[in-house]
């Protein structure tokens, strides 16, 4: 299975920009590398998701390393409301849909 | 309709109970999940249905038993549960058994088992 690491916690003032890094050094060629996040007392979220090329949408854009061994959630600017958790995680094998969630980085966001 | 919606929001039984959670999407997604998450804990995979057919079960004990009647619903059955099963049950769905599509959670049912 990929597995995937990140830092338990991060912390961003509101409005500036926050990068939320992941390592997926096991993942394979045809997983996808999907960002969701989880506000308290809520089930998740997805925010986006991207095989080898930079995605961008309305909530953020994910930017994933030409060897797709990391890759880094980009909120623009944050917001009091994106205090969450953020999981990456992996697709783990080809025509699988079993999400892995990594342990998640709690996002903290300072006004 | 971009919901999931489950029920109930709260279960508390006892170890001898039988009691059913229950899922439901209106976005005509043919592929649904249950999760179980631990307090500060990700969410970890139990079952997939695909076209209700299950097709993943991640060895979960037989005390939990899923069932998906149509493609809209999709329940769990819980008989003889351990303290140790308490936690939130997560149902998710998606439009398919498709590679990279997202799938849209429900709010859970958070289970306590006395």
């Amino acid at each position: 299975d990929a597995k995937t690491t990140q830092p338990n916690s991060m912390e961003s003032n509101e409005e500036e920009p926050v990068h939320l890094p992941c390592n997926h050094s096991t993942i394979s060629g045809t997983d996808y590398i999907h960002w969701y996040r989880q506000l308290p007392s809520q089930g998740p979220e997805y925010v986006i998701h991207g095989l080898t090329s930079n995605v961008n949408n309305r909530m953020a854009s994910l930017a994933i390393a030409e060897d797709r061994k990391s890759s880094t959630l980009i909120l623009h600017r944050a917001t009091l409301r994106d205090a969450a958790v953020y999981y990456c995680t992996a697709y783990s094998g080809a025509g699988s849909y079993q999400l892995t969630f990594g342990k998640g980085t709690k996002l903290s966001v300072i006004p | 309709d971009t919901e999931v919606t489950q029920t109930p929001k709260h279960l508390v039984m006892g170890m001898t109970n039988k009691k059913s959670l229950k899922c439901e999407q209106h976005m005509g997604h043919r592929a649904m999940y249950w999760y179980k998450q631990k307090a500060k804990k990700p969410p970890e995979l139990m079952f997939v249905y695909s076209y209700e057919k299950l097709s993943i079960n991640e060895s979960v004990p037989s005390r939990f038993s899923p069932e998906c009647p149509n493609s809209s619903l999709l329940n769990l059955h819980l008989h003889a549960l351990q303290p140790e099963d308490s936690a939130l049950y997560l149902c998710a769905s998606s439009r398919g058994p498709i590679l990279g599509k997202e799938q849209f959670f429900g709010p859970g049912t958070r289970l306590t088992v006395l």
